[in-house]
C-alpha cells in the first residue's frame, strides 16, 4: 500500500533554533518527493521538489534531503522564525498518474 | 504572483442538498485538480482534469461528484446530494504540466459543513 509517514507528529522550538522533519515513503513506482507549507485553514504552499536522482535541494532557509535507496527524505529549517510556524507535508508522486500521496504533516510550532 | 482562487470560502448546507464549489485555476495552467482533507486527516486525491475531462480519480469520486469546466475559466466540483461524511475542506489545485513532475498550485480551499 502507498504510504508516507512523518515524524514527529509535532514540535516546538525557539525562535532562531534549527530543527529536522523526517518522512519515510512506501510508493512505487515513485516519480518525484516534495514537501509543502501549510498554515492553519490554508492550502498547501511547495516549498521543494526532488527526483530520484537528487540527494539535496535548498529553498532559502529550508533544505530538503531524499535517499531513494531508504526511501527517506528529511526537511531542515534552518534559524527559524515566528512565521515558520505551520504544518510540513510530506507529498509523494507516483510515476506516470495524477494522484499525489500525502503525508499526515509535522506541526511546527516556533516560539518567540 | 498569479493564484489559485476559491470560491465560497466556506459554505454550510444541509445533507441531501446540492453543493458547487468554483475554482480560478492560474490562466496558462492546463491542468486541474480537486483534494480535500477531512478535518484532523490527509490531504486526499480526489480527481484530475485535462482538456476538457476527467483523466484521473480516486475511489472518493463516486457518482455523487462532477467536476467541468464550464466558460473556459471557472473549473467546478459538484457534490449532488452531500452526506455527513462530505464535510471537509476541498482545494483546488492547477499546474502547467502533468502533476507527476509538474508544480501544483493550490488554492485556499473552500470549507463545506454538512448538517
Amino acid at each position: 500500500k502507498n504510504q508516507v509517514e512523518q515524524s514527529p507528529q509535532s514540535l516546538i522550538i525557539l525562535e532562531g533554533k534549527n530543527c529536522t522533519l523526517q518522512c519515510n515513503y512506501t510508493v512505487s513506482p515513485f516519480s518525484n518527493l516534495r514537501w509543502y507549507k501549510q498554515d492553519t485553514g490554508r492550502g498547501p504552499v511547495s516549498l521543494t521538489i526532488m527526483t530520484f536522482s537528487e540527494n539535496t535541494k535548498s529553498n532559502g532557509r529550508y533544505t530538503a534531503t531524499l535517499d531513494a535507496d531508504t526511501k527517506q527524505s528529511s526537511l531542515h529549517i534552518t534559524a527559524s522564525q515566528l512565521s515558520d510556524s505551520a504544518s510540513y507535508i510530506c507529498v509523494v508522486s507516483l510515476y506516470n498518474t495524477d494522484k499525489l500521496i500525502f503525508g499526515t504533516g509535522t506541526r511546527l510550532q516556533v516560539f518567540p | 504572483e498569479p493564484e489559485v482562487t476559491q470560491t465560497p470560502s466556506h459554505q454550510v448546507t444541509q445533507m441531501g442538498q446540492e453543493v458547487i464549489l468554483r475554482c480560478v485555476p492560474i490562466s496558462n495552467h492546463l491542468y486541474f485538480y480537486w483534494y480535500r482533507q477531512i478535518l484532523g486527516q490527509k490531504v486526499e486525491f480526489l480527481v484530475s482534469f485535462y482538456n476538457n475531462e476527467i483523466s484521473e480519480k480516486s475511489e472518493i469520486f463516486d457518482d455523487q461528484f462532477s467536476v467541468e469546466r464550464p466558460d473556459g475559466s471557472n473549473f467546478t466540483l459538484k457534490i449532488r446530494s452531500t452526506k455527513l461524511e462530505d464535510s471537509a475542506m476541498y482545494f483546488c489545485a492547477s499546474s502547467g504540466t502533468t502533476s507527476d513532475t509538474g508544480e501544483l498550485f493550490f488554492g485556499e480551499g473552500s470549507r463545506l459543513t454538512v448538517l
